[in-house]
Parts: C-alpha cells; structure tokens; sequence
C-alpha cells in the first residue's frame, strides 16, 4: 500500500512558466512533508519542507501548498527554468521506525523544462 | 554545510563477492543515518536506519543478514551486502540526519550503482 502518491510520472512545461507537481498521501499521521530534487546517478537534493500546521512555505521561486483535509501538496516552480529539469520526490515524516522518525517517498515525477 | 557522501559511486562484482559501501557525513555529525535502495522509476525504498552505536532497524522484508550496516561513529555508516547475487544490482542511496536542522531534514549522499554479475 503506497502511502505517498505521486500520480503523475511525468510532466512536460514550456521555460518561464508555471510547473505544479502534485503529491498526495493517506496516512494521516504525517505531520511533516519534504520535496527533493534529483538527477540520474545522483542522491535526493533537499528542495523544500512543510510543516503540517502551515498551508503554504516560499522559498524563491519554490513554493509548497499543503491541503490537509485533502491529504494533497504541491510544489509550485515559477518561472521555470530548463535546469529544473529532473526528477522531483515527494516525501513525507511522521512515522517512527526504532525511535526514529522515517521518510516515505513518492514514486517522483520526472520534470522537463523546454526551452 | 551538510554533505554526505559515499564511497563508491560505483562497483561491478561477481555473484557470491561481498561489498561494502561507505556513507559519511562531511562536515556534521549524524546519529542517525537511512539507508535507501532504488529501482529503476521506482521510489526509494528505506532499508534500515541506522544509529550510531547501537544495532541498526530494518524495515520489514530485509534480511538484515544479507544487508549488514555498522554505525560505528557519528560521521559513519557502512553497509556491506553479504554474498550479493544478481536481484540485488540497484541504486543503493544513504541519508543522514542533521540533527542540528529542521524538523527530519535529512541529507543524501551520491549513490553508489551496485552490479552484480
């Protein structure tokens, strides 16, 4: 049972605009919600979090919409730029494995940006 | 700040060789380490967690015999697959945890390309 979803695998958006990767989950006892960055043959790169008592974090031109009721987020990319191309991972916290607090992650979905 | 890195970033062994991979973390010191394994456009998976000084918790459906971690201090974690046979050829990707950052931030190492022959 995947408990992070990532519904679309890839997304297609022209330089300059508007790219808006989705994201939703099931359990609801993810209280803390990540988006990472990555290209082949590399590690995850830490874009962005949300805590799940805010609905919204900015951070230039990334920014995170969390629904709860909805149990849905959102990475917003504006503008986008052809160096955002990449594969973007959805992850979510809040489940404790030992002690420690683990990530969930989303199957990605795979961002290109055309010049 | 906050750089993991992994050595090596790529090995081809024979089926039945062991192989060690090393995970460290640069310039912070991390108690907890993850390690993740990924199939091709599949999602990461978490493996086990790994922290320092004490034994390592695998997540269901790993043999934890098969897929030995030793934390052995705070900027190292190693995992070794014991007797590695071709289903095991993957993306192997470990994390540590910046305890001094927000809330669960963690940060990935490079990856390290497994091939089995």
């Amino acid at each position: 049972d995947q408990q992070v979803k990532q519904n679309s695998p890839s997304l297609s958006v022209q330089e300059g605009r508007i790219s808006i990767l989705n994201c939703d989950y099931t359990n609801s006892m993810f209280d803390y919600f990540l988006w990472y960055k990555k290209y082949p043959a590399e590690g995850p790169t830490f874009l962005i979090s949300i805590s799940s008592i805010k609905d919204k974090n900015e951070d230039g031109r990334f920014t995170v919409f969390l629904n709860k009721s909805a149990k849905h987020l959102s990475l917003h990319i504006v503008p986008s730029q052809p160096g955002d191309s990449a594969v973007y991972f959805c992850a979510a916290s809040g489940e404790t494995q030992g002690g420690s607090e683990k990530l969930v992650f989303g199957k990605g979905t795979k961002l290109t940006v055309n010049p | 700040g906050a750089v993991v890195s992994q050595h090596p970033s790529r090995v081809i062994c024979k089926s039945g060789t062991s192989v060690k991979i090393e995970c460290r973390s640069l310039d912070f010191q991390a108690t907890t380490m993850f390690w993740y394994r990924q199939f091709p456009k599949q999602s990461l998976m978490l493996m086990a967690t790994s922290n320092e000084g004490s034994k390592a918790t695998y997540e269901q459906g790993v043999e934890k015999d098969k897929f030995l971690i030793n934390h052995a201090s705070l900027t190292l974690s190693t995992l070794t697959v014991t007797s590695a046979h071709p289903e095991d050829s993957s993306f192997y990707i470990c994390s540590a945890r910046h305890g001094g950052r927000a809330h669960n931030e963690q940060f990935f190492g490079p990856g390290t390309r497994l091939t089995v022959l």
